[in-house]
Protein backbone atom coordinates (compact mmCIF):
# COMPACT_ATOMS: atom_id res chain seq x y z
CA UNK A 1 0.00 0.00 0.00
CA UNK A 2 0.94 3.52 0.18
CA UNK A 3 2.17 3.79 -3.62
CA UNK A 4 2.28 7.76 -5.39
CA UNK A 5 3.35 7.29 -9.28
CA UNK A 6 4.28 10.37 -11.09
CA UNK A 7 4.26 11.29 -14.43
CA UNK A 8 6.44 11.85 -16.45
CA UNK A 9 9.70 10.55 -15.21
CA UNK A 10 11.94 12.71 -17.12
CA UNK A 11 11.82 15.62 -19.43
CA UNK A 12 13.45 17.51 -21.54
CA UNK A 13 12.31 20.77 -22.50
CA UNK A 14 13.05 24.34 -24.70
CA UNK A 15 13.66 27.07 -22.44
CA UNK A 16 9.89 29.08 -22.50
CA UNK A 17 8.00 26.39 -22.54
CA UNK A 18 5.67 25.12 -19.87
CA UNK A 19 5.87 21.26 -18.32
CA UNK A 20 3.05 19.70 -16.25
CA UNK A 21 3.85 17.17 -13.70
CA UNK A 22 1.27 14.76 -12.47
CA UNK A 23 1.56 13.18 -9.06
CA UNK A 24 -1.52 10.50 -7.80
CA UNK A 25 -1.98 8.59 -5.01
CA UNK A 26 -3.08 5.04 -6.23
CA UNK A 27 -4.65 3.03 -3.56
CA UNK A 28 -5.41 5.52 -0.90
CA UNK A 29 -6.74 9.27 -0.71
CA UNK A 30 -4.27 12.28 0.35
CA UNK A 31 -6.20 14.94 1.58
CA UNK A 32 -2.34 16.76 1.50
CA UNK A 33 0.19 16.78 -1.27
CA UNK A 34 3.75 18.19 -1.17
CA UNK A 35 5.90 19.14 -3.66
CA UNK A 36 9.61 19.25 -3.17
CA UNK A 37 12.91 19.93 -5.20
CA UNK A 38 16.00 18.31 -4.86
CA UNK A 39 19.53 19.29 -5.80
CA UNK A 40 22.43 17.05 -6.78
CA UNK A 41 23.36 15.23 -3.24
CA UNK A 42 21.56 18.15 -1.26
CA UNK A 43 18.16 17.17 0.46
CA UNK A 44 14.72 18.08 -0.19
CA UNK A 45 13.31 21.59 -0.50
CA UNK A 46 9.75 22.06 -0.08
CA UNK A 47 8.11 23.96 -2.67
CA UNK A 48 4.83 24.00 -1.50
CA UNK A 49 1.47 22.12 0.60
CA UNK A 50 -1.67 21.69 -1.61
CA UNK A 51 -4.81 20.67 0.13
CA UNK A 52 -7.49 18.79 -2.20
CA UNK A 53 -9.97 21.89 -3.05
CA UNK A 54 -7.91 24.73 -1.65
CA UNK A 55 -5.17 27.01 -3.20
CA UNK A 56 -1.53 25.77 -2.72
CA UNK A 57 0.61 27.07 0.32
CA UNK A 58 4.15 27.99 -1.12
CA UNK A 59 7.40 28.48 1.07
CA UNK A 60 9.38 31.70 1.03
CA UNK A 61 11.37 32.33 -2.26
CA UNK A 62 9.06 30.12 -4.52
CA UNK A 63 7.07 31.75 -6.83
CA UNK A 64 3.68 31.04 -7.35
CA UNK A 65 3.26 31.89 -10.81
CA UNK A 66 6.02 29.78 -11.95
CA UNK A 67 5.05 27.01 -9.99
CA UNK A 68 1.32 26.44 -10.71
CA UNK A 69 -0.13 23.89 -8.42
CA UNK A 70 -3.35 22.07 -8.70
CA UNK A 71 -4.84 19.15 -6.37
CA UNK A 72 -8.54 18.88 -8.13
CA UNK A 73 -8.97 15.50 -6.58
CA UNK A 74 -7.75 13.52 -3.25
CA UNK A 75 -5.47 11.76 -5.79
CA UNK A 76 -3.92 14.08 -8.26
CA UNK A 77 -1.86 17.05 -7.69
CA UNK A 78 -0.03 19.23 -10.64
CA UNK A 79 3.33 20.89 -10.81
CA UNK A 80 3.23 23.10 -13.45
CA UNK A 81 6.50 24.90 -14.23
CA UNK A 82 5.55 28.00 -16.22
CA UNK A 83 7.81 29.36 -18.81
CA UNK A 84 10.68 27.14 -17.90
CA UNK A 85 14.30 27.99 -17.68
CA UNK A 86 17.64 26.55 -17.27
CA UNK A 87 17.90 27.12 -14.08
CA UNK A 88 14.65 25.02 -12.98
CA UNK A 89 16.18 21.66 -14.49
CA UNK A 90 16.04 19.91 -11.55
CA UNK A 91 14.39 16.79 -9.76
CA UNK A 92 11.11 16.63 -8.68
CA UNK A 93 9.70 14.94 -5.97
CA UNK A 94 5.79 15.12 -4.94
CA UNK A 95 4.81 13.11 -1.83
CA UNK A 96 1.18 12.28 -0.12
CA UNK A 97 0.21 12.41 3.18
CA UNK A 98 -2.08 9.03 4.34
CA UNK A 99 -4.24 9.61 7.52
CA UNK A 100 -1.61 8.85 9.33
CA UNK A 101 -0.18 11.97 8.40
CA UNK A 102 2.87 10.44 6.81
CA UNK A 103 4.31 11.43 3.80
CA UNK A 104 4.84 8.46 0.90
CA UNK A 105 6.98 9.75 -1.50
CA UNK A 106 7.09 9.55 -5.63
CA UNK A 107 9.66 7.99 -7.74
CA UNK A 108 10.64 11.97 -8.89
CA UNK A 109 10.93 13.87 -12.06
CA UNK A 110 13.79 14.92 -13.22
CA UNK A 111 13.52 18.03 -15.56
CA UNK A 112 16.03 19.13 -18.17
CA UNK A 113 15.52 22.60 -19.59
CA UNK A 114 17.66 23.88 -22.67
CA UNK B 1 22.40 26.45 12.61
CA UNK B 2 20.42 24.07 10.92
CA UNK B 3 17.36 22.64 12.27
CA UNK B 4 19.13 19.20 11.14
CA UNK B 5 22.33 18.51 10.55
CA UNK B 6 23.40 14.98 8.94
CA UNK B 7 27.27 14.21 7.81
CA UNK B 8 26.60 14.18 4.17
CA UNK B 9 29.36 11.03 4.02
CA UNK B 10 29.88 9.26 2.15
CA UNK B 11 30.39 6.32 4.40
CA UNK B 12 31.77 2.95 2.71
CA UNK B 13 31.52 -0.04 4.96
CA UNK B 14 32.33 -3.70 4.17
CA UNK B 15 29.06 -6.34 3.31
CA UNK B 16 28.07 -7.78 6.99
CA UNK B 17 29.14 -4.80 8.85
CA UNK B 18 27.20 -3.10 11.22
CA UNK B 19 26.05 0.64 9.89
CA UNK B 20 25.33 3.65 12.16
CA UNK B 21 23.55 6.90 11.01
CA UNK B 22 23.21 9.96 12.96
CA UNK B 23 21.50 12.95 12.71
CA UNK B 24 21.27 15.95 15.31
CA UNK B 25 18.79 18.82 15.94
CA UNK B 26 17.92 21.88 17.50
CA UNK B 27 14.45 22.21 18.16
CA UNK B 28 13.17 20.19 21.58
CA UNK B 29 9.67 20.28 20.11
CA UNK B 30 10.24 17.83 17.56
CA UNK B 31 8.61 14.49 18.29
CA UNK B 32 8.04 12.50 15.72
CA UNK B 33 11.16 10.98 13.65
CA UNK B 34 11.82 9.33 10.51
CA UNK B 35 14.41 7.65 8.34
CA UNK B 36 14.04 7.43 4.44
CA UNK B 37 16.12 5.72 1.92
CA UNK B 38 16.56 6.86 -1.02
CA UNK B 39 18.43 5.37 -4.36
CA UNK B 40 20.06 7.13 -7.24
CA UNK B 41 17.15 9.13 -9.06
CA UNK B 42 14.44 8.01 -6.91
CA UNK B 43 11.90 9.33 -4.66
CA UNK B 44 12.53 8.64 -0.85
CA UNK B 45 11.26 5.80 0.50
CA UNK B 46 9.93 5.55 4.14
CA UNK B 47 11.88 3.16 6.50
CA UNK B 48 11.05 4.13 9.96
CA UNK B 49 9.04 6.28 11.70
CA UNK B 50 8.84 6.72 15.26
CA UNK B 51 6.84 8.66 18.28
CA UNK B 52 9.45 10.59 20.97
CA UNK B 53 12.13 8.80 22.45
CA UNK B 54 13.07 5.17 22.45
CA UNK B 55 14.05 2.13 20.23
CA UNK B 56 12.12 0.62 17.10
CA UNK B 57 13.01 -2.46 15.68
CA UNK B 58 12.13 -3.54 12.15
CA UNK B 59 14.00 -6.64 10.49
CA UNK B 60 17.42 -5.86 10.18
CA UNK B 61 17.01 -1.99 11.09
CA UNK B 62 16.65 -0.29 14.36
CA UNK B 63 16.12 3.55 15.39
CA UNK B 64 17.28 5.32 17.91
CA UNK B 65 15.82 8.48 19.51
CA UNK B 66 17.43 10.08 22.24
CA UNK B 67 15.18 13.26 23.10
CA UNK B 68 17.70 14.25 25.95
CA UNK B 69 20.62 14.95 23.70
CA UNK B 70 18.69 15.78 20.18
CA UNK B 71 20.22 12.79 18.73
CA UNK B 72 18.86 10.13 16.43
CA UNK B 73 20.32 7.13 15.00
CA UNK B 74 19.82 4.44 12.30
CA UNK B 75 21.31 1.10 12.74
CA UNK B 76 21.23 -1.31 9.73
CA UNK B 77 22.74 -4.93 10.85
CA UNK B 78 24.57 -7.79 8.67
CA UNK B 79 24.37 -4.66 6.03
CA UNK B 80 23.86 -5.36 2.41
CA UNK B 81 25.22 -4.08 -1.20
CA UNK B 82 21.31 -3.48 -1.99
CA UNK B 83 21.33 -0.76 1.25
CA UNK B 84 24.00 1.23 -0.29
CA UNK B 85 21.51 4.87 -1.12
CA UNK B 86 21.04 7.87 0.64
CA UNK B 87 19.51 7.65 4.29
CA UNK B 88 17.63 11.12 4.81
CA UNK B 89 16.46 11.60 8.43
CA UNK B 90 13.52 13.69 9.27
CA UNK B 91 11.81 15.05 12.19
CA UNK B 92 8.69 17.06 12.72
CA UNK B 93 6.63 18.93 15.64
CA UNK B 94 2.84 17.11 14.88
CA UNK B 95 2.20 14.17 13.79
CA UNK B 96 0.94 16.33 10.61
CA UNK B 97 3.17 15.71 7.81
CA UNK B 98 3.06 19.36 6.91
CA UNK B 99 5.96 20.37 8.74
CA UNK B 100 8.66 17.37 8.39
CA UNK B 101 12.06 18.76 8.22
CA UNK B 102 14.88 16.74 6.74
CA UNK B 103 18.42 16.16 6.72
CA UNK B 104 20.60 16.51 4.04
CA UNK B 105 21.10 13.33 4.00
CA UNK B 106 23.75 10.51 4.09
CA UNK B 107 25.25 8.71 0.95
CA UNK B 108 26.06 4.84 2.24
CA UNK B 109 27.77 2.53 0.07
CA UNK B 110 28.64 -1.09 1.35
CA UNK B 111 31.32 -2.82 -0.30
CA UNK B 112 30.79 -6.72 -1.40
Amino acid sequence: GAVVSQHPSRVICKSGTSVKIECRSLDFQATTMFWYRQFPKKSLMLMATSNEGSKATYEQGVEKDKFLINHASLTLSTLTVTSAHPEDSSFYICSAGDYKETQYFGPGTRLLVL
Amino acid sequence: QKEVEQDPGPLSVPEGAIVSLNCTYSNSAFQYFMWYRQYSRKGPELLMYTYSSGNKEDGRFTAQVDKSSKYISLFIRDSQPSDSATYLCAMSEDSSASKIIFGSGTRLSIRP
